[in-house]
């Protein structure tokens, strides 16, 4: 039962670095999310794609990127890693699509970055 | 726009004591209202959920009503275990069925 799989766990990076945290989700589920989360503020969605082949931007898309690889893996992308990007992420799946959420989000263990 | 917030953590409880997680939201219509737990090493997870006014979400031992009118939508449970430490998220649905959370508690159970 992997669920959403999400790597690395942790990554250190100094300004200026590039790098791409990877989600794999086995639920066969369309819609797949990237959030992040910061101390006392809650989770923010950065990017999101309804099925394999499109992504929308969310709440905080800048200095991020991401691919739909296809319908299982949703990666994210940090060209160039700013002390602001220091966070941690998640990924998550639904069955539903984004546009009508019911609630059932499916979240991997999350990936600590720390930009120096 | 759309908010939640939660009480401050970390809330920090004898085991078999009563809990309270306070959850106020500030939303244009009726939106749903979720309660999501993340233990320990994990993602978060689904705990409950309520779609509408007066109704009740449980799971687990915990409950959670959907208040109107006083646009609340508190997590309690009875008597908390060990087991239940971990960070608690409240969230709601928006018009646009995108998921608004609040900043999440920590609940810490001592034995």
């Amino acid at each position: 039962n992997a669920g959403v799989t999400q790597t690395p766990k942790f990554q250190v990076l100094k300004t200026g670095q590039s790098m791409t945290l990877q989600c794999a989700q086995d639920m066969n589920h369309n819609s797949m999310y990237w959030y992040r989360q910061d101390p006392g503020m809650g989770l923010r969605l950065i990017y999101y794609s309804a099925s394999e082949g499109t992504t929308d931007k969310g709440e905080v898309p800048n200095g991020y990127n991401v691919s739909r690889l296809n319908k299982r893996e949703f990666s994210l992308r940090l060209e160039s890693a700013a002390p602001s990007q220091t966070s941690v992420y998640f990924c998550a799946s639904s069955a539903e699509p984004p546009t009508g959420i019911t609630g059932e989000l499916f979240f991997g263990e999350g990936s600590r970055l720390t930009v120096l | 726009g759309d908010s939640v917030t939660q009480m401050e953590g970390p809330v920090t409880l004898s085991e078999e004591a009563f809990l309270t997680i306070n959850c106020t939201y500030t939303a244009t219509g009726y939106p749903s209202l979720f309660w999501y737990v993340q233990y320990p090493g994990e993602g978060l997870q689904l705990l409950l959920k309520a779609t509408k006014a007066d109704d009740k979400g449980s799971n687990k031992g915990f409950e959670a009503t959907y208040r109107k009118e006083t646009t609340s939508f508190h997590l309690e449970k009875g008597s908390v275990q060990v087991s239940d430490s971990a960070v608690y998220f409240c969230a709601l649905s928006d018009s646009n069925y995108q998921l608004i959370w609040g900043a999440g508690t920590k609940l810490i159970i001592k034995p």
